[in-house]
């Protein structure tokens, strides 16, 4: 089974708009973490927004937050207010404690490509 | 500035040759990994490293090997048993265990076979 599912391979928004981007993810692990990063075309990859499992707000970085909801194992990103900048893939990855042995690994989902139209 | 130095940005390998691909950070993070990025697909571990002289196998070490001789390097060669190895390399770092640190990407190497 996928760890992480990002189930839009392509999203089109308005410039200025909002626009949300989901993922869902699977473990049994009480202590996780999930991590929003964008890529632009350059192959770059930007850190944008961290939600831990036991967080009880959801997170938030300026135009940036995640709709978490942990009992239908959901991150979704929101991103706010929409600029042609913000044309890139973006990945969800999931970190799993793993009793402190995983070493800060991460699981990546196949990603959605975001397209702003002015 | 501090940062994660990827070289080089292009690299071509003919068959049969083994190739190595850099990476360095001046973050004083102990964590290192290599990722693989095919087109249209998402990260893919191949080793990563905790500390120096240690490492463990990603979901897809075969074909590569790599070295952790200083904290600040995590080197990553492509051998010629990887029959596939055409793709976008990622090095990432972070501080370790910590987890809501995130991980620091390069800018990545893209690697062709001739």
């Amino acid at each position: 089974a996928q760890k992480i599912t990002q189930t839009q391979p392509g999203m089109f928004v308005q410039e200025k708009e909002a626009v949300t981007l989901d993922c869902t993810y699977d473990t049994s692990d009480p202590s996780y973490g999930l991590f929003w990063y964008k890529q632009p075309s350059s192959g770059e990859m930007i850190f944008l927004i961290y939600q831990g499992s036991y967080d009880q707000q959801n997170a938030t970085e300026g135009r940036y937050s995640l709709n978490f909801q942990k009992a239908r194992k959901s991150a979704n990103l929101v991103i706010s207010a929409s600029q042609l900048g913000d044309s890139a893939m973006y990945f969800c990855a999931m970190r799993e404690d793993a009793g402190g042995t995983s070493y800060g690994k991460l699981t990546f989902g196949q990603g959605t490509i975001l397209t702003v139209h002015p | 500035d501090g940062g994660i130095t990827q070289s080089p940005k292009y690299l071509f390998r003919k068959e049969g040759q083994n190739v190595t691909l850099s990476c360095e950070q001046n973050l004083n993070h102990d964590a290192m990994y290599w990722y693989r990025q095919d087109p249209g697909q998402g990260l893919r571990l191949i080793y990563y490293s905790q500390i120096v002289n240690d490492f463990q196998k990603g979901d897809i070490a075969e074909g590569y090997s790599v070295s952790r001789e200083k904290k600040e390097s995590f080197p990553l060669t492509v051998t010629s048993a990887q029959k596939n190895p055409t793709a976008f390399y990622l090095c990432a770092s972070s501080m370790g265990r910590d987890g809501n640190q995130p991980q620091h990407f390069g800018d990545g190497t893209r690697l062709s076979i001739l």
